[in-house]
């Protein structure tokens, strides 16, 4: 069964470093999204791409952060200069449409702690 | 608005017992209502989804139960077995994003 791939599983990094979540989608889908969870929390969505432009984003995706699809596989989460509060598992997902009814496939997630 | 209401935080039942969790929102214009289970290290998987054209849905020993005046959902699981222990994540969209629920975490004792 096709599966939501993402790397690295952990990523530890001190605080104003950039760090690069990466994610690889199921294949034929079109649509991919990076939400995160913060230990304990509700997951919330931060973004979601297609066509190489992203289509929504939230209040949480702010300057700090920008997603690219490099190649036809990879799909991206940069963090340019990490806070204490990024902290998180970040889950990338993706969709073969983009309509609200269509089932959103998740990754395993990386969990990224900033020190 | 796009707030989404999950409750109980927490669930314990016996084996063979039926876990009920349920969901309000507020937003009308969302239409899509799915429910999510995660295990602990694992992303959230799909488990279940309901439009609100219809009152119930059901697949396997899940039920989603939908009242679409009051604005709530819930999800039964029949006959519950110690597997099924996970949180279940309510979420409600009416585009794109997926707005979650805070999550119910279940445990079934055997």
């Amino acid at each position: 069964e096709p599966e939501v791939t993402q790397t690295p599983s952990h990523q530890v990094t001190q605080m104003g470093q950039e760090v690069i979540l990466r994610c690889v989608p199921i294949s034929n889908h079109l649509y991919f999204y990076w939400y995160r969870q913060i230990l304990g929390q509700k997951v919330e969505f931060l973004v979601s791409f297609y066509n190489n432009e992203i289509s929504e984003k939230s209040e949480i995706f702010d300057d700090q952060f920008s997603v690219e699809r490099p190649d036809g596989s990879n799909f991206t989460l940069k963090i340019r200069s990490t806070k204490l509060e990024d902290s998180a598992m970040y889950f990338c997902a993706s969709s073969a449409q983009g309509i609200h009814q269509e089932t959103q496939y998740f990754g395993p997630g990386t969990r990224l702690l900033v020190l | 608005q796009q707030q989404v209401k999950q409750s109980p935080q927490s669930l314990i039942v016996q084996k063979g017992g039926i876990p009920i969790i349920n969901c309000a929102y507020e937003n009308t214009a969302f239409d899509y209502f799915p429910w999510y289970q995660q295990f602990p290290g694992k992303g959230p998987a799909l488990l279940i989804a309901i439009r609100p054209d219809v009152s119930e849905k059901k697949e396997g020993r899940f039920t989603i139960s939908f009242n679409k005046s009051a604005k709530q959902f819930s999800l039964h699981i029949m006959d519950s077995q110690p597997g099924d222990s996970a949180t279940y994540f309510c979420a409600a969209s009416g585009g794109y994003q997926l707005i979650w629920g805070a999550g119910t975490k279940l445990i079934i004792k055997p």
